[in-house]
This record gives C-alpha cells, sequence and structure tokens, in this order.
C-alpha cells in the first residue's frame, strides 16, 4: 500500500519551452502533496506543499508563476515548469500524505529534468 | 525553526561491520524523526520513524534508530552491513508531526568487502 508514482520519470526540454511533471496516489487519497527538487549529490529542498481544491503553498524564493501546482484531485498534483531555463534541470521528487495519517509522507520515485 | 544536521557526508565501512550514520536535530517543539534511504535516480523510501512513542525505534532492513532527547540525536544504527546497504540516508524532522519535513544533507553509506 501506499504508493506514489511520477510522470515522466526522465524529460529532455528544450529551453524555454514547459513541461508538465504528474504525481499521483495510486492506493489512497491524500489531501495534501508535496514537490521537492533535488539537486546533484544534495538534499532535498521543499518547494510547495499543494491542498486538493486549493492554492499551493510557496517556500520562500521559489517562484511561483515559474513553478505552477495544481492539486485537482485526491489522487493528482501537476507541477508544470514554466519556460524552463537549464538551471532548472534538477530531480524533481513529490510525495503525498494520507487522508488519513497526520505526518507520514509517502514519496513518488522522481523525476529526472534535463533543459538543453 | 526545526533543522537537521547529520556529521559526515561519506561512511564507508566492511561487510559485516556496525554501521552507525549520526544524526541531530533542533526543534520547538517535541519532534517526530525520520530516516529515509535513497538508491541511484530514485525517490526516498521510509526506513523508520519516531513519533514519541518508544525511543528505540525498530525499522525495516535490520536498521534501528533511538531518540534521546538530551543530546537532541536520532541515530541509525545496524549491527551488520550488507552491500545492498549501500546507498544515500536521509535524517528528516517534522515539528510536532507538521506538514514541513525539514532533510539533513544525507550521508553517503559505502559498503566494502
Amino acid at each position: 500500500g501506499a504508493v506514489v508514482s511520477q510522470h515522466p520519470s526522465r524529460v529532455i526540454c528544450k529551453s524555454g519551452t514547459s513541461v508538465k511533471i504528474e504525481c499521483r496516489s495510486l492506493d489512497f487519497q491524500a489531501t495534501t502533496m508535496f514537490w521537492y527538487r533535488q539537486f546533484p549529490k544534495q538534499s532535498l529542498m521543499l518547494m510547495a506543499t499543494s491542498n486538493e481544491g486549493s492554492k499551493a503553498t510557496y517556500e520562500q524564493g521559489v517562484e511561483k508563476d515559474k513553478f505552477l501546482i495544481n492539486h485537482a484531485s485526491l489522487t493528482l498534483s501537476t507541477l508544470t515548469v514554466t519556460s524552463a531555463h537549464p538551471e532548472d534541470s534538477s530531480f524533481y521528487i513529490c510525495s503525498a500524505r494520507d487522508r488519513g495519517s497526520t505526518y507520514e509522507q509517502y514519496f513518488g520515485p522522481g523525476t529526472r529534468l534535463t533543459v538543453t | 525553526a526545526q533543522s537537521v544536521t547529520q556529521l559526515g557526508s561519506h561512511v564507508s565501512v566492511s561487510e559485516g561491520a556496525l554501521v552507525l550514520l549520526r544524526c541531530n536535530y533542533s526543534s520547538s517543539v517535541p519532534p517526530y524523526l525520520f530516516w529515509y534511504v535513497q538508491y541511484p535516480n530514485q525517490g526516498l523510501q521510509l526506513l523508520l520513524k519516531y513519533t514519541s512513542a518508544a525511543t528505540l525505534v525498530k525499522g525495516i532492513n535490520g536498521f534501528e534508530a533511538e531518540f534521546k532527547k538530551s543530546e537532541t540525536s536520532f541515530h541509525l544504527t545496524k549491527p551488520s552491513a550488507h552491500m545492498s546497504d549501500a546507498a544515500e540516508y536521509f535524517c528528516a524532522v517534522s515539528e510536532g508531526g507538521g506538514n514541513k519535513l525539514t532533510f539533513g544533507t544525507g550521508t553517503q553509506l559505502k559498503v566494502e568487502l
């Protein structure tokens, strides 16, 4: 149980284009989902918290117009990187909190974004 | 504000030897503490968690961790390392089980023959 999937696992896009990453909770309902960014050999940095049906809460320093987050249902959140640049290349990981849990997060396998 | 410090970005042990990965935390309220493992190009897998119950927590794959409030520590141990334990390990803290998880910088564990 408690499986989170991400799609795609890898994506390469050209500078200036936008790319959408999906995060799905497969066997539970997630009222809250989280998006993290991980640079090579570094830790995870929380980018934003999304709650189903409401606007995402972004961490300080994260551009909300660049990283668009939508949490349209209890099993799906999407992160869209708009007008991507090479510096946006990174490993993006989502996590989801089970509706019945107050603290535990289940992590997806991550998406490797490369902007050329 | 909550924070986590992991001492030692790289730890190397021999197969069969004790594994000790260090984690110290800072939290203004009783913390919830977690250890996660990450294999290359994968997401995070929860090893174990402390949520204010027993201070000695047993997790998967033979790992365990002890919450020591007086030392603000939550070190991860395993009596006998296996080659498959080679991975990146992250300690994380959540204040009172709230929304935000704050991660340490990670410790890369290498297991040698």
